[in-house]
């Protein structure tokens, strides 16, 4: 059973940084690309950014680009998003999902989801 | 940023259908995309659902009961999400999703209420 386990979500003043993290397990960790999805309260989710299962290829939304970054260690079947810049509109669940492929793109499914960590930018 | 929209809110009752609507800007043509649905219980994260191109190219999520389908409205330039035999546990918010380009576009979701 694939299984998806976020942390290091917090509260963090505006300007700061955090680090999240997505330990994997119960799939060739490898094989898939790997996603960061944000959902705020009573919205819809916003997709972050997307790495491919080597980790070469790297892909961000334009609302983080320059801003967060996105890595894996396949060694350990973790996945990671650095945050800084952190603003208020960062404020939401954030969910690292599998992809149904090891490349990552148009047409790549989000598919499971782990539980998400809450990242709350506030001073 | 494209804006896909769904209604905020539909119900039905259990035992009758739910036809869910996705309808995207009018720069994208509905029939240039995949329509991908998500399903979202309280407290818990979005589940896969389907994925509808054409009755062709289309893909079930694991587990996912035949009773969730796909389709396209496309005089209405809109995705369609259609639930048969409405269950109480079909009681969620539901999610649209394309890929105009190389960055995925979430809807604001439709709260499917089953009375």
């Amino acid at each position: 059973e694939v299984q998806l386990l976020e942390s290091g979500g917090g509260l963090v003043q505006p300007g700061g940084s955090l680090r999240l993290s997505c330990a994997a397990s119960g799939f060739t960790f490898s094989s898939y690309g790997m996603s960061w999805v944000r959902q705020a309260p009573g919205k819809g989710p916003e997709w972050v950014a997307g790495i491919r299962g080597g980790g070469g290829n790297v892909y961000y939304a334009d609302s983080v680009k320059d801003r967060f970054t996105i890595s894996r260690d396949n060694s350990k079947n973790m996945l990671y998003l650095q945050m800084n810049s952190l603003r208020p509109e960062d404020t939401a669940l954030y969910y690292c999902a599998k992809v149904h492929a090891e490349w990552f793109g148009k047409g790549s499914v989000f598919d499971p989801w782990g539980q998400g960590t809450l990242v709350t930018v506030s001073s | 940023q494209p804006v896909l929209t769904q209604p905020p809110s539909s119900s039905a009752s259990p035992g009758e259908s739910a036809r869910l609507t996705c309808t995207l800007p009018s720069d994208l043509n509905v029939g240039d995309y995949s329509i991908y649905w998500y399903q979202q219980k309280p407290g818990s994260p979005p589940r896969y659902l389907l994925y509808y191109y054409s009755d062709s190219d289309k893909g079930q999520g694991s587990g996912v009961p035949s009773r969730f389908s796909g389709s396209k409205d496309a005089s209405a330039n809109t995705g369609l999400l259609l639930i048969s035999g409405l269950q109480s546990e079909d009681e969620a918010v539901y999610f649209c999703m394309i890929w105009p380009s190389d960055a995925v576009v979430f809807g604001g979701g439709t709260k499917l209420t089953v009375l």
